[in-house]
């Protein structure tokens, strides 16, 4: 079975520049997350999506995140414009909503803002 | 108070000792429950689900306790290889099928040679 796919692995850019990551899901995983992760601390959800609609975005700073998860599959989490303190480890997962069924990370997608 | 919370450690151990983590949560209504394992610069992986009479699988016992609202992870004959952090999940579940996991800060393990 297919893991989580995120791409790209890595970036670096400036501060107030934008950036982009892309999350593919296991397939049949109605359930999408996208976590943030600081070095030391555990992932924050920062959006949860179920197929399509969106079930919790409280903790995403809208005024410079966005996500999209067109069609229930594939995801898009968009920073513009970045901060330094945006640099984090971004993590997606996928799990199916049934109770006992854990989640499933991909290998996150590594950000620096200088 | 936070939703999940674990002590971040870290906890430096001699291999072959024995290790317990807990992970205490606020919400009573929460319905699932895991414990992770994240390797440095790696993602999260389940180490186990927990289960309300209690699992073991091989040197890993996790136990839930309802009534105190606290999950457990023992390690026993503890391996270098077990250095790790060991993030603590709450799921809970809606009556809608919505889904919402809730991770603690992660304890983080050192196991000394």
């Amino acid at each position: 079975e297919a893991g989580v796919a995120q791409s790209p692995r890595y970036k670096i850019i400036e501060k107030k520049q934008s950036v982009a990551f892309w999350c593919n899901p296991i397939s049949g995983h109605a359930t999408l997350y996208w976590y943030q992760q600081i070095l030391g601390q555990g992932p924050k959800l920062l959006i949860q999506f179920q197929n399509n609609g969106v079930v919790d975005d409280s903790q995403l700073p809208k005024d410079r995140f966005s996500a999209e998860r067109l069609k229930g599959v594939d995801s898009t989490l968009k920073i513009q414009p970045a901060k330094l303190e945006d640099s984090a480890v971004y993590l997606c997962a996928s799990s199916s909503a049934r109770e006992n069924t854990e989640a499933f990370f991909g290998q996150g997608t590594r950000l620096t803002v200088v | 108070r936070k939703e999940v919370e674990q002590d971040p450690g870290p906890f430096n151990v001699p291999e072959g000792a024995t290790v317990a983590f807990n992970c205490t949560y606020s919400n009573s209504a929460s319905q699932s429950f895991f414990w992770y394992r994240q390797d440095c610069r790696k993602e999260p992986k389940l180490l186990m689900s927990v289960y309300s009479s209690g699992n073991e699988d091989g040197r890993f016992t996790a136990q839930l306790n309802r009534a105190s609202q606290y999950i457990s992870l023992l390690i026993r004959d503890s391996k270098l290889s077990d250095s790790a952090t060991y993030l603590c999940v709450v799921k809970e579940l809606s009556n809608f099928g919505n889904e919402k996991l809730t991770f603690g800060t992660g304890t983080r393990l050192t196991i000394i040679p």
